[in-house]
């Protein structure tokens, strides 16, 4: 059975850095694209972007390009989203997802709050 | 990028009551698009995917379907524990995907 397995809350600072981790088991974590999604308080789901462990290759929203770096390590079935120069519209829970087909999100992790705050 | 204009914002129905949620694409996106629920304080679910097929152990009450730009989901028969948020998501390769801004459903 597949499971990810999030990191836990972070309470950060404006202008500094996060990383979240999503541990993938019951899979072979290179088969899928790991993705990542967006849920800031009271709003929708926005899609952050992905990587193929595989090979590293990324794709991102042209809303986070820039400021969101994503990695996949095989080694130890983990992927990890960097945020950085963080602003209080960062705030928001923060789930990566993934799939057998490239797109389709049949498995989510429970969600990481990230709370940005002077 | 593709983006996908979901409506209506909200709907309040009965039990029992057909549910009716339209995604419309800016451009063809051919069945490149699935379904989720989400209830508070959980990740989402996916109930249909590329367009029209139920994923395993969703209740047939859910369907979808349509192809190019305009996509339907339906709750035939609203149940109380279908009270959610909705999502259309799109993922005409090759990416940026993107999600529909929502539709909560709620019992009248």
């Amino acid at each position: 059975e597949v499971h990810l397995v999030q990191s836990g809350t972070e309470v950060r600072k404006p202008g500094t850095t996060v990383r979240i981790s999503c541990k993938g088991s019951g899979y072979r974590f290179s088969d899928y694209y790991m993705h990542w999604v967006k849920q800031a308080p009271g709003k929708g789901l926005e899609w952050v972007g992905l990587v193929d462990p595989e090979d590293g290759n990324t794709f991102y929203s042209k809303n986070f390009q820039g400021r969101v770096f994503l990695t996949a390590a095989t080694s130890s079935d983990t992927a990890y989203m960097d945020v950085s120069d963080l602003t209080s519209d960062d705030t928001a829970v923060y789930y990566c997802a993934t799939g057998d087909s490239s797109g389709i999100l049949d498995f989510w992790g429970q969600g990481t709050l990230v709370t940005v705050s002077s | 990028d593709i983006q996908m204009t979901q409506s209506p914002s909200s709907v309040s129905a009965s039990v029992g009551d057909r549910v009716t949620i339209s995604c419309q694409a800016s451009q063809g996106i051919r069945d490149y698009i699935n379904w989720y629920q989400q209830k508070p304080g959980k990740a989402p679910k996916l109930l249909i995917y590329d367009a029209s097929n139920l994923q395993t152990g969703v209740p047939s009450r859910f369907s979808g379907s349509g192809s190019g730009t305009h996509f339907t989901f339906t709750i035939d028969g609203l149940q109380p524990e279908d009270i959610a948020t909705y999502y259309c998501q799109q993922y005409h390769i090759p990416p940026p995907y993107s999600f529909g801004q929502g539709t909560k459903v709620e019992i009248k």
